[in-house]
């Protein structure tokens, strides 16, 4: 079946550079797709989305990249602090879904070297 | 109202057990859905409802597993005759309608042993 995967488990970076995690995904039909943080002990939180007619969203200290044509998308995440540190998700929508329709990534562990 | 609430937060159980775990969403939400999260996994879908209907719940994992809103705030998520594989972190979450945010809690950790 189709699925959204993450090509790391684990990434390690030291505190002040960027990071990059990046996500394949296989439906080429979905519309939408949502990066999500997890800290340990708690529920996956929203950082930023983008639709499927864009390929790049910026927010604070965080952008979004998505490639169609290889079906690829990534995080970016500038000047890393500590509490960057987190299991990061990507997730996709199908068309016409909403929140039900979401589906997760397996995650990549960010760790944030001092 | 700061955010979407399960409870409890932490539950051991002895295998054959039910268990019951309860989510309280955000107040203006009229969405609610509940996710599955094994270690080292992404959340997995299992239900979710609007108001007080369940749209969906063929992805339910079995039918030892029930889920209800009954009057369109609060759910609770049921699991009869727990078995050692159930143990995982379950995840509430809920959105208004129209919105593809969705908003979780930070989850209940059942263990079976």
């Amino acid at each position: 079946g189709e699925s959204v995967g993450l090509h790391l488990p684990t990434l390690s970076v030291q505190e002040g550079d960027n990071s990059i995690i990046n996500c394949a995904y296989s439906n080429s039909a979905s519309d939408y797709f949502i990066w999500y943080k997890q800290e340990s002990g708690k529920g996956p939180q929203f950082i930023i989305d983008i639709r499927s007619n864009m390929d790049k969203r910026q927010g604070q200290r965080v952008t979004v990249l998505l490639n169609k044509t290889v079906k690829h998308l990534s995080l970016q995440i500038a000047a890393t602090q500590p509490g960057d540190s987190a299991v990061y998700f990507c997730a996709e929508i199908p068309p016409g879904g909403g929140a039900d329709g979401l589906t997760f990534g397996k995650g990549t562990h960010l760790i944030i070297q001092p | 109202d700061t955010g979407v609430s399960q409870n409890p937060r932490h539950k051991i159980t002895k295998r054959g057990q039910n268990v019951t775990f309860r989510c309280d969403p955000i107040s203006e939400h009229n969405r609610l859905y509940w996710y599955r999260q094994t270690l080292g996994q992404g959340p997995e879908f299992l239900t979710y409802f609007q108001n007080e209907a369940q749209l969906e719940k063929s992805r339910l994992l079995s039918d030892r597993f029930s889920a209800e809103r009954p009057k369109g705030s609060f759910s609770t998520l049921e699991i009869q005759r727990t078995e050692q594989g159930d143990s995982a972190m379950y995840l509430c979450a809920s959105s208004r309608q129209f919105d593809t945010e969705a908003f979780f809690g930070q989850g209940t950790r059942l263990t079976v042993v």
